[in-house]
């Protein structure tokens, strides 16, 4: 079984600033782990994926994310926020064949970029 | 090339009645997923089409959703007849091939059952 939990459902950062989103998971079996964003009245749009490669990975926008199998983590992160960045963020995870191959989703976190 | 598009964007409906979600992938996208968000829960998968063929419906949660793919193209979902705990968005994905877990998602229908 797969599970995501992503903590704080709303984070507020100042313009400039670090943008810090956790996500832990739960796995069974080896994960591949997702990061999407949703900015107002738009669809879900992939920022980065880890799929047993790098453990850094680079997406979209300046984001990345680590994923870190002892602390079962894949924080996303941003060294300096943009007001374009305010959206919300979810993060995913599904595993790697038959009817594992589905996304298990976290609750999502809506970030807040402050001028 | 021309994203996944679902339609209609907003539908709101009284309970008991029906209605039919549309999801036109991007051409040659031979994956097709459904999944829904309720408010205040997270996003869930309903199911998986491989061309024309339901690869992973282990999401539908009852009867009264039906989904088709006929001829490996767009697919419909059916809500027949609607409840209340129906609400939500439901969003459309596509990928050309299976493992491909960088899926373009469409905008999304929000229903609205009252």
């Amino acid at each position: 079984a797969q599970s995501v939990t992503q903590l704080g459902s709303h984070v507020s950062v100042s313009e400039g600033a670090l943008v810090l989103l956790r996500c832990n998971y739960s796995s069974s079996v080896p994960p591949y782990l997702f990061w999407y964003v949703q900015y107002p009245n738009q669809g879900l749009q992939l920022l980065l994926k880890y799929t047993s490669a790098a453990t850094l990975v680079k997406g979209i926008n300046g984001f990345e994310a680590e994923f870190k199998k002892s602390e079962t983590s894949f924080h996303l992160t941003k060294p300096s926020a943009h007001m374009s960045d305010a959206a919300e963020y979810f993060c995913a995870v599904s595993g790697n064949a038959g009817n594992n191959r589905k996304l298990i989703w976290g609750l999502g976190t809506s970030l807040a970029v402050n001028p | 090339e021309a994203g996944v598009t679902q339609f209609p964007s907003h539908s709101v409906i009284e309970k008991g009645q029906t209605v039919t979600l549309r999801c036109d992938p991007i051409s040659g996208h031979d994956n097709l997923y459904w999944y829904r968000r309720v408010m205040g829960k997270e996003i869930k998968f309903l199911l998986h089409f491989v061309k024309e063929s339901k690869q992973d419906e282990s999401g539908m949660p009852n009867n009264r959703f039906l989904a088709e793919r006929t001829g490996g193209t767009y697919s419909t979902l059916k809500v027949q007849p609607a409840e209340l705990e129906d609400s939500g968005v439901y969003f459309c994905a596509s990928s050309k091939e299976i493992g491909d877990y960088g899926y373009t998602f469409g905008s999304g229908t929000r229903l609205t059952v009252v």
